[in-house]
């Protein structure tokens, strides 16, 4: 069953904040975040496991709630890389196989 | 992570016609799976290659359109079959490697035009 993401895109400028969103109807196994920029190849970002988990690195980070449906990503203090548009893969068994939202297209203005 | 090499990058074809995908990666992996993206579009999954036997299809996909191979841990082949202009479309390997709860890479991807 396909994720759904929020918002569909995002217009920002340097130094703002940015928070995006994946929603499942049923509990989740797992949830990767990727970015993809135009032309390139999806880039993985981090994958939560836990309910309750966070986990980031520098300004980029990720929450999934307590009952595993709901993932969020958020992006601080946004450069002009942060630019792409970000998809979350979600899993339900640890087969390894994801379904990807619709994504969420990230752009960032000087 | 492991390196995913993805031959041929791009490629024009005309209808009617089929061009086969290789996908080879760089250290042996648990998991290959190949994915189509319509331009603008999400991820969606074609199919799980599995190592030594038949691949798993998704809804919607078919092994005489999207035949696939996996003779290794390490190397798989796509092949659009009888192609239209409605295959256009980028198509992505992706790779889980070993151990427990690993993500997916993906390779640069196939951009690939019909004529």
């Amino acid at each position: 069953q396909q994720p759904v993401q929020s918002p569909q895109a995002v217009i920002l400028r340097e130094g703002e904040d940015a928070v995006i969103n994946c929603s499942s109807s049923k509990a989740l196994y797992s949830v990767h975040w990727y970015r993809q920029k135009h032309g390139e190849a999806p880039v993985f970002l981090m994958i939560l496991l836990k309910g309750g988990e966070q986990k980031g690195h520098d300004k980029i980070s990720a929450s999934f709630n307590e009952k595993k449906q709901q993932s969020s990503l958020y992006l601080t203090a946004s450069q002009l890389s942060y630019s792409g548009t970000y998809f979350c893969g979600t899993s339900n068994t640890n087969a390894g196989k994801s379904t990807f939202g619709d994504g969420t297209t990230l752009t960032v203005k000087p | 992570s492991a390196v995913i090499s993805q031959k041929p990058s791009r490629d024009i074809c005309q209808r009617g016609t089929s061009l086969t995908i290789q996908c080879q990666v760089d250290s042996q992996v648990t998991m290959m799976f190949w994915y189509r993206q319509q331009p603008g579009q999400s991820l969606t999954l074609i199919a799980t290659a599995n190592q030594g036997s038949e691949a798993t299809y998704e809804s919607g996909f078919v092994i005489d359109k999207f035949p696939i191979s996996r003779p290794n841990l390490t190397f798989s082949t796509l092949t659009v079959s009888n192609m239209s202009p409605e295959d256009s479309s980028i198509y992505l390997c992706s790779v889980v490697g070993t151990g427990f709860d690993q993500p997916q890479h993906f390779g640069d991807g196939t951009r690939l035009s019909i004529l």
